[in-house]
């Protein structure tokens, strides 16, 4: 089993949306828990940091389930600027490595 | 400030070369990180740096690989005897590592093409 897993996609949605991603990971030791953007040809940005239950930063949500070793984005009313894929990241507790999964792409249509 | 910087921004090379890669991480960040992407792939762990600590090289591919940061700042990667298949994006990454910034930073990379 991989240690981190994402639909790899692509979700079209059309704007106004509202699209999930569902990430699974299998080391149970995680504590921490982030998701990047990283938009075609550039670096990865942080979008959110889970450290609990989840977060919220507008229109995006992240929920954090413990038992089940999942974490899910939530994106309210896409944008076209929203298009990149979304890539779950996981950090070991006591370790620096951060395990990145290979995305979610995410097309938001005019 | 300053972000994470990286050079070269693009790198072609012939196969059995040896390539330097450089990283200016954000001052102050004690954690540096390399990574490795191959065209439509996830990024692929290959070294960090904290502090004055031995470094966690476990994801490095081979021995050709290898890496240093001297000052507790710039690194390099070097490859050498570069193979076809080290063509990527190489990228960099800092962080603070204190407790609640735990962030990481990424520079825009290095894009290497072996020929």
């Amino acid at each position: 089993r991989k240690e981190v897993e994402q639909d790899p996609g692509p979700f079209n949605v059309p704007e106004g949306a509202t699209v999930a991603f569902n990430c699974t990971y299998s080391n149970s030791a995680s504590q921490s828990f982030f998701w990047y953007r990283q938009d075609c040809r550039k670096e990865p940005k942080l979008l959110m940091s889970v450290y609990s239950s989840g977060n919220e930063d507008g229109r995006f949500t992240a929920q954090l389930n413990r038992a089940s070793q999942y974490i899910s984005l939530l994106i309210r009313d896409s944008k076209l600027s929203d298009s990149a894929t979304y890539l779950c990241v996981p950090r070991t507790s006591g370790t620096y490595k951060y395990i990145f999964g290979t995305g979610t792409r995410l097309k938001v249509l005019a | 400030g300053a972000g994470v910087s990286q050079s070269p921004s693009n790198k072609v090379t012939e196969k059995g070369k040896d390539v330097e890669l450089r990283c200016d991480p954000i001052s102050g960040h004690t954690a540096l990180y390399w990574y490795r992407q191959s065209l439509g792939q996830g990024l692929e762990f290959l070294i960090y740096f904290q502090g004055n600590s031995a470094p966690d090289k476990s994801g490095l591919p081979s021995d050709r690989f290898s890496a240093e940061r001297t000052g507790g700042s710039v690194s390099t990667l070097t490859i050498q005897r570069t193979q076809q298949e080290d063509s990527a994006v190489y990228l960099c990454a800092s962080s603070r590592e204190d407790r609640g910034s735990e962030t990481q930073y990424f520079g825009p990379g290095t894009r290497l093409l072996v020929l």
